[in-house]
């Protein structure tokens, strides 16, 4: 099983400001399979990032995602405050289980 | 594609079998280009993916090795819906239970169960 690790635990930064969220695997991953998620309370997440670096029609582009191997990081630019949010990153390999990291909690000052 | 729109009980007593359906609109179960999964939320455990089934000509089924052997996940092309059956359900296993469309990204979430596990 692929154990992803997300760092850090919370960011807390203020509007305008940049917010950079690491993932690392405990394996290497296919940058196809990669993937990042928004999370806000009592909503179901909402896949933001797919194959590493692509975003779905609709997500603003301030979203990047980059990496590749076993470390991964999301990027967001000029945080907005509906920016705030826990963001999960997400692989499928070979096999299942297809994992989660742990998550990072973005808070706005 | 499609909307998913999920229907249970909230509430299963330790031992007996959590039951959830989640209906599909706009799409297919048995589409080649989609796959059908079950995915929990808890604070202990995070988020983790339980199982899926899938249509390729034929059926297909993946479980997590964490619930093997107590899960269940079914399609009913009838009703254009997939299930999730899980037995044996200890307190453990209470968290919000989530359907949600995906191969290898997961693009459209059910509205999410919170099935609680107590006598």
């Amino acid at each position: 099983e692929i154990v992803l690790t997300q760092f850090p635990g919370t960011l807390s930064l203020s509007p305008g400001e940049r917010a950079t969220l690491s993932c690392r695997a405990s394996q290497t991953v296919n940058g196809d399979y990669l993937a990042w998620y928004q999370q806000k309370p009592v909503q179901a997440p909402r896949l933001l990032i797919y194959a590493t670096s692509t975003r779905p029609t609709g997500i603003p582009d301030r979203f990047t995602g980059s990496g590749s191997g076993t470390d991964f990081t999301l990027t967001i630019s000029g945080l907005e405050p509906e920016d705030s949010a826990v963001y999960y990153c997400q692989q499928v390999g070979g096999s299942p289980p297809w994992t989660f990291g742990q998550g990072t909690k973005v808070e706005l000052k | 594609q499609g909307q998913l729109q999920q229907s249970g009980p909230g509430l299963v007593k330790p031992s007996q079998t959590l039951s959830l359906t989640c209906a599909i609109s706009g799409e297919s179960v048995s589409s080649h280009g989609a796959s059908w999964n079950w995915i929990r939320q808890s604070p202990s455990r995070g988020l983790e993916w339980l199982g899926r089934t899938y249509y390729r000509s034929q059926w297909y089924y993946q479980y997590a090795e964490s619930v093997k052997g107590r899960i269940t996940v079914n399609p009913d092309t009838s009703k254009n819906q997939f299930s999730l059956q899980l037995n044996s359900v200890t307190p453990e296993d209470t968290a919000v239970y989530y359907c949600v469309r995906g191969n290898y990204h997961f693009d459209y979430w059910g509205q999410g169960t919170l099935v609680t596990v107590s006598s």
